[in-house]
């Protein structure tokens, strides 16, 4: 079935640096790519997502890359601030069958 | 972005009992609603997909005997958990899409612990 694998499961960095998470998708009919933050008992957050049709997208410190060919998709975070802890999760789904599947999750930890 | 919201935040029931969970987009019509159950630390795994009007599409391995859904109207879904039992607690999230949209936006979810 389909799958979407994201790696690391844990991240740690210092305030200031960069942090990215990478997902892998299984689906080759794949179309969208969102991603969530979610805080402790919140619901997930959309921060950023990405279609088929474009290869990178940026907002603010935040930017996403896809590499359709390859099935890949990553998210950067760019000068980390300590509200940025959370634990993230990619999804992929198909518009035309709606089914999305998200990824095990990072939790990451910024550093002050 | 869209409003969904969902009700009660936080249940607590005896084993046994059933509990009703209701997800509703408040500025929205939602022709596809999805229910997703969180474990601690885990990733939200989708139980079942409900489109307005017609029964639910469960995810393997999920009872459909057990969890109920009904979604009867396009601004309202809503979940029961029949006879629960202690493993049934968990955290259930609901979400909720416009037709022809990509993107779907998250209830608060509901923590439920059956005692």
């Amino acid at each position: 079935g389909e799958n979407v694998e994201q790696h690391p499961s844990t991240l740690s960095v210092q305030e200031g640096d960069s942090a990215v998470i990478k997902c892998t998708y299984s689906d080759s009919a794949s179309n969208y790519f969102p991603w969530y933050k979610q805080e402790l008992g919140k619901r997930p957050q959309l921060i950023i997502d990405i279609r088929s049709n474009v290869g990178e997208k940026k907002d603010q410190r935040i930017a996403v890359t896809l590499n359709k060919t390859a099935k890949h998709f990553s998210l950067h975070i760019t000068e980390t601030q300590p509200e940025d802890s959370a634990v993230y999760f990619c999804a992929a789904s198909n518009t035309g069958g709606f089914k999305t599947i998200f990824g095990a999750g990072t939790r990451l930890f910024v550093k002050a | 972005g869209a409003v969904v919201s969902q009700h009660p935040s936080r249940v607590i029931c005896k084993s046994g009992t059933s509990v009703k969970i209701e997800c509703r987009s408040l500025d929205f019509q939602a022709t596809t609603m999805f229910w997703y159950r969180q474990f601690p630390k885990k990733s939200l795994m989708l139980m079942a997909t409900s489109n307005e009007g017609s029964k639910a599409t469960y995810e393997q391995g999920v009872e459909k005997d057990k969890f109920l859904i009904n979604h009867a109207s396009l601004t309202l879904s809503t979940l029961t958990v029949t006879s629960a039992h202690p493993e049934d607690s968990s955290f259930y999230i609901c979400s909720a899409r416009d037709s022809g949209l990509a993107e779907q936006f998250f209830g608060p979810g509901t923590r439920l612990t059956v005692l």
